[in-house]
């Protein structure tokens, strides 16, 4: 199996730009997807292959790719993003099964 | 467009069983994988599985392996996870979501069920 790695918390003042990064083996073969959970809620899907957004999510959201490594950025943020945010890819050992990252804790200072 | 309609909560006694229920409406249910997603009280998602319907058959994470049994009824669009021999740490929600691959082999969530609180206590 493998793991994707995530910062557990990040900060970004209203308005700046932040970026949440997610490592891992698998995210050399495989494009990572990534999720915006607010408390209580079910996760919703913000970016997902090299760089798509699902219709009703702002374009302030976008993600890219370079080696091991998936960045989700966020450009301008607003109070509404802060929540946490999981990626997830298959996994690169060829079963066909899902990693999830562990997460990170965005505050909107 | 397809919403994922879960199964309410539940309490159930650790050694027990727990099936959970996951029914779509609104679109094509057959043609798309459904994945099982647990999250333990403040922690982070953990993928436990996932069906094909149209192919019935379903893929475990290792962890699981044993324990889960993940089905599909296309009659009635309707999914269901199986956990068997519970134990305290399985007290989480329980999500589904509908799973689509994408190009270079992308995996994505893109609908997810409302969550089912599933808690193991004596």
């Amino acid at each position: 199996s493998s793991e994707l790695t995530q910062d557990p918390a990040v900060s970004v003042a209203l308005g700046q730009t932040v970026r949440i990064t997610c490592q891992g083996d698998s995210l050399r073969s495989y494009y990572a997807s990534w999720y915006q959970q607010k408390p209580g809620q079910a996760p919703v899907l913000v970016i997902y292959g090299k760089n798509n957004r699902p219709s009703g999510i702002p374009d302030r959201f976008s993600g890219s790719s370079s080696g091991n490594t998936a960045s989700l950025t966020i450009t301008g943020a607003q109070a509404e993003d802060e929540a946490d945010y999981y990626c997830n890819s298959r996994d690169s050992s060829g079963n066909h099964h899902v990693v999830f990252g562990g997460g990170t804790k965005l505050t909107v200072l | 467009q397809v919403q994922l309609v879960q199964s309410g909560a539940e309490v159930k006694k650790p050694g027990s069983s727990v099936k959970v229920s996951c029914k779509a409406s609104g679109g094509t249910f057959s043609s798309y994988a459904i994945s099982w997603v647990r999250q333990a009280p403040g922690q982070g998602l953990e993928w436990m599985g996932g069906i094909i319907p149209i192919f019935g058959t379903a893929n475990y994470a290792q962890k699981f392996q044993g324990r889960v049994t993940i089905t599909a009824d296309e009659s009635t669009s309707t999914a269901y996870m199986e956990l068997s021999s519970l134990r305290s740490e399985d007290t989480a929600v329980y999500y589904c979501a509908r799973t689509v691959y994408g190009p270079g082999g992308g995996v994505a969530f893109d609908i997810w069920g409302q969550g089912t609180m599933v808690t193991v206590s004596s």
